[in-house]
């Protein structure tokens, strides 16, 4: 089973300082990665997603993520915070189900922004 | 925008009472899941339906919980009879069958008491 890890349950940044949310994935075959985010009362909106055509994903909002597989992670960055960003972010594998795929979550990391 | 509509947004019941949440997915999204979200346990898929047919429920409670899809434009998960510990936000997300990622909804907020 695949699956993936986000270290560090809370990050806290200041405003326009570089944003950096990890994750590492476990998976036997390619893995097919996202970063999903997650504001107050609101459903999981996709960031972007690793689909192997690129190493290096961009998103919205200037969100990025690089596909690194010797180290197998897929973290999440952004050069510059904003008030904004202010969320919680989750990273997701796609698994083989049955008759098709389906998404496994990470634990989420909250995303503090101070002024 | 296209996207997936749940209803309603928030439910207060009484321990007990029978539960029903509904699902709009987006129009030619073949493939639909059903999310639990609590603190203590992050997101847990609990069902998921392609082409209207059920896939997995594995993740669900059997003895309380059932998902159908009864057209393709709707998707129900019911609780009976409820239980304080199913107080979470339930959401829906639909998608194409591809690998490419899901449209969540906005969830419905239970509170069990």
């Amino acid at each position: 089973a695949q699956s993936v890890t986000q270290l560090g349950s809370h990050v806290s940044v200041s405003e326009g300082a570089l944003v950096l949310l990890r994750c590492n994935y476990s998976s036997s075959v390619p893995p097919y990665l996202f970063w999903y985010v997650q504001y107050p009362n609101q459903g999981l909106q996709l960031l972007l997603k690793y689909t192997s055509a690129a190493t290096l994903v961009k998103g919205i909002n200037d969100f990025e993520a690089e596909f690194k597989k010797s180290e197998t992670s897929f973290h999440l960055t952004k050069p510059s915070a904003h008030m904004s960003d202010a969320a919680e972010y989750f990273c997701a594998v796609s698994e083989s189900g049955t008759g098709g795929f389906k998404t496994i979550f990470g634990a989420g990391t909250r995303l503090f922004v101070k002024a | 925008d296209a996207r997936v509509t749940q209803t309603p947004r928030h439910k207060v019941t009484e321990m007990g009472q029978e539960v029903t949440m509904r699902c709009q997915p987006i129009l030619g999204h073949n493939t639909v899941f059903w999310y639990r979200q609590t603190m203590m346990q992050g997101l847990e898929l609990l069902a998921y339906f392609r082409n209207r047919a059920p896939l997995d429920d594995s993740g669900m409670p059997k003895d309380r919980f059932s998902a159908e899809m009864p057209d393709a434009t709707l998707a129900t998960l019911k609780i009976q009879p409820s239980e304080p510990r199913d107080s979470a936000v339930y959401f829906c997300a639909s998608g194409d069958g591809t690998r490419y990622g899901y449209t969540f909804g906005s969830g419905t907020r239970l509170t069990v008491v």
